[in-house]
């Protein structure tokens, strides 16, 4: 399976922009990307997924590059709410192979 | 709302009493998983069924079994549990398998072994 690389923990202020990297070199093409966070003491929960374009939902913004080697997923003003654990995960059939993503903290 | 329900969300068991946690959706969705997290770690793919059909991963154990008897329940037995099968079991729907369905979380069974 390919495999992502995430910052272990990231940090931002609350009301501000946050940008979450996923590295995914050795991608697939027909790997999509899916955003999963997980708060504390709760099941993980959908984000966002992508392709090959850039895309918007209500929580988030996704951008892919242009080789699909890296993505990021944007909050565009996190809130007290968004801190959880970020996964970035490819995901070409059933399984969701979970890394270790991304710890992110939301100081007030 | 339409969602997916573990129940219980704790369970305690002994040293090797056989032990099941379930699985309830409303989403009416083909596909149920279930995965494994243990303390500090990443959810981890146990199994899941499309429809009807039971796809193990790999390195489960043999320890971990699971029954769907119908398309809203799917159930997760381990037979002989150990210490460290102590872990939150997580139960997940999606529509379709392709990798584009998202997939969605119950909360969670917390086992603990004693």
């Amino acid at each position: 399976d390919a495999k992502t690389t995430q910052p272990n923990s990231m940090e931002s202020n609350e009301e501000e922009p946050v940008h979450l990297p996923c590295n995914h070199s050795t991608i697939s093409g027909t790997d999509y990307i899916h955003w999963y966070r997980q708060l504390p003491s709760q099941g993980p929960e959908y984000v966002i997924h992508g392709l090959t374009s850039n895309v918007n939902n209500r929580m988030a913004s996704l951008a892919i590059a242009e080789d699909r080697k890296s993505s990021t997923l944007i909050l565009h003003r996190a809130t007290l709410r968004d801190a959880a654990v970020y996964y970035c995960i490819l995901n070409s059939g059933y399984a969701l192979n979970f890394g270790k993503g991304t710890s992110l903290l939301v100081t007030p | 709302d339409a969602m997916v329900i573990q129940n219980p969300r704790y369970q305690v068991t002994q040293f090797g009493k056989p032990v099941t946690l379930s699985c309830s959706q409303t989403l009416n969705h083909n596909v149920m998983y279930w995965y494994q997290q243990k303390s500090s770690q990443a959810p981890k793919l146990l199994f899941h069924y499309y429809d009807k059909d039971f796809n193990n991963e790999a390195d489960t154990p043999d320890n971990f079994q699971s029954r769907r008897p119908n398309t809203s329940f799917c159930f997760l037995d381990i037979r002989s549990p150990g210490l460290g099968d102590a872990a939150m079991y997580l139960c997940a729907t999606s529509r379709e398998g392709e990798g584009y369905n998202e997939q969605f979380f119950g909360p969670g069974t917390r086992l603990t072994v004693l």
